[in-house]
Order: C-alpha cells, then structure tokens, then sequence
C-alpha cells in the first residue's frame, strides 16, 4: 500500500463545474496536510494547507480533511480552464510525502 | 523576498562532466531539500538539510553530493552521472524539516545527461 493515494486520472470537467480531488494515506501519526499544484513543465506551487478536521476555504478553493478516515480531499469550485495542471498531495509525519497527483483538465 | 532560487534552469552534460546546480532562499528557512522529478511523476526525494546538517539522504548514488554552505545556499554536485539521471531537480525550503508549513520551491533545473 503506498503511503499516500490520489485518486487515478486523468479528470476532466467542463469551465464552471466543481472538480473533485481525493487523498487517502496510511499512517495515522500523519499532522499536516498539503495540496500543490504543478503546471506542465513547472514545479509545484503550495495552494492550500488544512491541519485539523473539517473544510477550510480559500477563495474557490476548499480543502476537506478527516483522520478519522484518513482522508483528504481539495474541491475547486467554478473551476476554470487555467486550473488544468497536476495537483498533489502531500502529508507531513515528521518528513513530506507525495501522492502521484491528478491531473486535471478543465475544458471550455 | 519569498523565492526560492535555482541556477541554472536547463543543463546539459556529458556523463564525464562536473557540474553543479545551485539554490538560494532568503526566507529564514532552516530546512533545505533536494528532489528528483520525471515525467509524469512526483517528486521524490534526495536529500534533506536541516540547519545547515544533512539530515536525510534517500540513498541516493554518491554521484550525487549535496553540500550546504550556509543557511541560504544549498548546492548539488554532479560528477559522472547517466542517462538515466536526466530529470528536473528540484529545490525547496520550509521553515522546519517536518515542512510542517508547507514547502517553497525553486523552479527547477532541467537536467539532460547525454
């Protein structure tokens, strides 16, 4: 089991929708929490960080976490065709470590 | 100043060459970090420097050697590497080595071994 999974893309949906982005990891000692974005070519870019249970929003933007369930999730909202990139996740337990990312695709 | 600066962007060498990538934060940073991305993967960790001390190497080949020579410089020394070495290297920083806060990264330097 690898110790952070993305849900497998690519995604695609149309300008406007809400794109849906899924982590889940596996140690429980896990404390914070990271989605970056990363542009074709480019490195990433820390968009939101969320630390303890419930949503945290930013803009469009919303970051979701349960440890309970070990679970992370980033929702775009009104999502726009400059949001297309490769989004990661990662988990902080003492180091980071990195989901494969999703891709999304965000068509007009 | 909220950077992270590497140097140079794109490289090309020979698999006898010497050459090293170089990068620079003044953020107050203590920790420091080396990652290796391919194509269409994450990326993944090389090295880690904490208060100026390599804290974690991911046994990476000795090909490869970082060196910290302040609080604000990490460099990566590259000597008799392969083809399979070409890749974008990453550089980042946090304020802590947990990253707790997140990282900051550089914007890579395009590595071509040929």
């Amino acid at each position: 089991q690898k110790e952070v999974e993305q849900n497998s893309g690519p995604l695609s949906v149309p300008e406007g929708a809400i794109a849906s982005l899924n982590c889940t990891y596996s140690d429980r000692g896990s404390q914070s929490f990271f989605w970056y974005r990363q542009y074709s070519g480019k490195s990433p870019e820390l968009i939101m960080f969320i630390y303890s249970n419930g949503d945290k929003e930013d803009g469009r933007f919303t970051a979701q976490l349960n440890k309970a369930s070990q679970y992370v999730s980033l929702l775009i909202r009104d999502s726009q065709p400059s949001d297309s990139a490769t989004y990661l996740c990662a988990v902080t337990a003492g180091k980071s470590t990195f989901g494969d990312g999703t891709t999304l695709t965000v068509k007009p | 100043d909220t950077e992270v600066t590497q140097t140079p962007k794109h490289l090309v060498m020979g698999m006898t060459n010497k050459k090293s990538l170089k990068c620079e934060q003044h953020m107050g940073h203590r920790a420091m970090y080396w990652y290796k991305q391919k194509a269409k993967k994450p990326p993944e960790l090389m090295f880690v420097y904490s208060y100026e001390k390599l804290s974690i190497n991911e046994s990476v080949p000795s090909r490869f050697s970082p060196e910290c020579p302040n609080s604000s410089l990490l460099n990566l020394h590259l000597h008799a590497l392969q083809p399979e070495d070409s890749a974008l290297y990453l550089c980042a920083s946090s304020l802590n080595q947990g990253g707790d806060y997140g990282y900051t990264f550089g914007s890579g330097t395009r590595l071509t071994v040929v």
